[in-house]
Formats: structure tokens, sequence, C-alpha cells
């Protein structure tokens, strides 16, 4: 079985660009949750989408969006790209099941310079 | 609301001693709790989970029992080496209705020395 796929894995912007990351979650999974990882920091985080729905949104400026396709695979945009963005962007997903964990995929390493 | 507490890190250790990393929480009813593992370069990986009171949860050595009376769920292994290496996360999640939000604790990293 697939676990989860993120694209691309590497991603090096320009300051004032826009990023899109991409997430395909495991087969059956309708929940999606975008982190940010700093170097040497926690996970903070970013958006849960369920359903097709975001359920939740961390503490991040509007120009963190994203969504989640009928397919249930989701997409984080970063407009106007700052130089903190820089940072490690995980995708987690789960099934809609109580008591069940998330599995994450490797990550997009994201590069503002 | 629902809050992780673990213990800070870097913790240094020398192969074959015994490790515990401190995780409490705060939640309403009976959450889920977990512990993921993320080694350098990589995305996280759940170690072991347990989802009611009383319940221990294992894997590759490591061990955590969820403890409602204490509110912990302290993560232990007798004997660490130098391939444990790693950041560790103790995460909760309600299951309560729909509020199934992951909650996580900051980390810890581990390392161990040969």
């Amino acid at each position: 079985e697939a676990g989860v796929t993120q694209s691309p894995t590497h991603l090096i912007k320009t300051r004032g660009q826009q990023a899109t990351l991409r997430c395909s979650p495991i087969s059956g999974h309708t929940s999606v949750y975008w982190y940010q990882q700093a170097l040497g920091l926690g996970l903070q985080f970013l958006l849960w989408y369920d359903e097709g729905e975001e359920r939740n949104r961390g503490n991040f400026p509007p120009r963190f969006s994203g969504r989640q396709f009928p397919n249930y695979s989701s997409e984080l945009n970063v407009n106007a790209l700052e130089l903190e963005d820089s940072a490690l962007y995980l995708c987690a997903s789960r099934p809609n099941l109580p008591g069940t964990e998330a599995f994450f995929g490797q990550g997009t390493r994201l590069t503002v310079v | 609301g629902n809050s992780v507490t673990q213990m800070e890190g870097p913790v240094t250790l020398s192969e074959e001693a015994f490790l515990t990393i401190n995780c409490t929480y705060t939640a309403t009813g009976y959450p889920s709790l977990f512990w993921y593992v993320q080694y350098p370069g990589e995305g996280l990986q759940l170690l072991l989970k347990a989802t009611k009171a009383d319940d221990k949860g294992s894997n590759k050595g490591f061990e955590a029992t969820y403890r409602k009376e204490t509110t912990s769920f302290h993560l232990e292994k007798g004997s660490v080496q130098v391939s444990d290496s790693a950041v560790y996360f103790c995460a909760l999640s309600s299951n309560a209705g729909n509020n199934r939000k992951l909650i996580w604790g900051l980390g810890t990293s581990l390392a161990v020395n040969p």
C-alpha cells in the first residue's frame, strides 16, 4: 500500500513568489494535516482538512492557504514568500475513525532565497 | 483546551543507558495518545500508541503506559542504541465527536553516543 506522498521533495523560490506544495493521502484516508517544521524546531500546525472542508487552522497569516480535492489529495499554497517561510512542510493523513494515528509523508523542503 | 507537555531536550545518553522522556497531557474525556519518532532528514513515524487508560504501547524496545490518574504517557527504553538518535514527539487526539484534532508536544531530541 502506498504511503503519503508529497511533491516536490525540494523547492527553491525567491522572496515574493508563490509556492504550491502537494500531498496525496493514503487511500481511504479523508483527513489531511499540514505542518511547518523550521530547522531545529517542533511541528507548527498549519491546516486540517477533512472531507473536503477546512476543519481547523493554525496561527499563520492568510497568505498560507490550501484546499482538499474530491479525491482527498491536498494543496498548500504560500503566497508572497518570505525568507522565514524556509522550512520542511509535512503532510499527514488519517482515516475518519477515533483512536487512529496519522501517517506522514517525507515532506517538502522549501527554501526561500 | 487540550494540550501536551513534553520534557525539553536535548537528551544525551551513552549507548545501553536507560531512557525516559516525560509526557503529560491535559484533555477532556479519553483521548488517544501517541509517540512518534523523526530520524534525521525524514518525516515522522508512529512509534507506539495507546487508546485507553492502562494500555501499554510498545515497539522496538520502547514502551509507554497510558496513565489517566497522572495524565501521563512517558516513553521508556531499557537500553538505547546509537540508532535511536532522533527527535521524539508525544501527541494526543480527542476521540469526542468530530474533534479529532491532533495536539503535539514540542519534541525531544535524543543523541546516543557510542
